[in-house]
């Protein structure tokens, strides 16, 4: 399974722009770059997705590199309740007869937001 | 409001007990999933389920069981083969896997300690 890495943590203070990197050196053709954050003792949270073009939604955007081996969440203006833990994962790829679409974590960025 | 319920909220288990963790859905969603999360590490998957009447061990299944005779519910034993159960578990829901651009779902999660 392609695996990511990212850094254990990140310090941000509020209304600054955050850029969360990811690397993927391993990505298949058709992997998607999943991002969810989980904030404490809570389930993790969508937060957004993409395969090879850039993508904004009201929460962040995505920018993926042209090689796809990397991508970086970009959170505009960091607020105290972004502060949680944010995972890059690869969708597995379907019908491979392994765990077929399931979200393999890591362990993640733990974001710290400074009032 | 749709969504994912896990029940309950904390539990204690004795040495040698077995529990059941509750996890129903009403997003009419294919596809079920449990996860284990230890104190500062990723999400580990322990069972998945595509279909009502067939699961698929993860990762870690070892000491856990699961059904799935309903749609909307997916219910986890922890056996007391399991010998280290005391974390975190989550569930999750998805359309169905084969698409891999599909978000999934999480519940609040349940806190399982061994006393």
């Amino acid at each position: 399974d392609a695996k990511t890495t990212q850094p254990n943590s990140m310090e941000s203070n509020e209304e600054e722009p955050v850029h969360l990197p990811c690397n993927h050196s391993t990505i298949s053709g058709t992997d998607y770059i999943h991002w969810y954050r989980q904030l404490p003792s809570q389930g993790p949270e969508y937060v957004i997705h993409g395969l090879t073009s850039n993508v904004n939604n009201r929460m962040a955007s995505l920018a993926i590199a042209e090689d796809r081996k990397s991508s970086t969440l970009i959170l505009h203006r960091a607020t105290l309740r972004d502060a949680a833990v944010y995972y890059c994962i690869l969708r597995d790829r379907a019908g491979d007869g392994g765990s077929q679409g399931n979200l393999i974590f890591g362990k993640g960025t733990k974001l710290s937001v400074k009032p | 409001d749709g969504g994912i319920t896990q029940s309950p909220k904390y539990l204690f288990r004795k040495e040698g007990q077995n529990v059941t963790l509750s996890c129903e859905q009403n997003l009419n969603h294919d596809a079920m999933y449990w996860y284990r999360q230890d104190p500062g590490q990723g999400l580990r998957l322990i069972y998945y389920s595509q279909i009502v009447n067939d699961f698929q061990k993860g990762d870690i299944a070892e000491g856990y069981s699961v059904s799935r005779e309903k749609k909307e519910s997916f219910p986890l034993t922890v056996t007391s083969a399991q010998k280290n159960p005391t974390a975190f578990y989550l569930c999750a829901s998805s359309i169905p896997t084969g698409i891999p651009g599909n978000t999934i779902y999480f519940g609040e999660g349940s806190w399982l300690t061994v006393v």
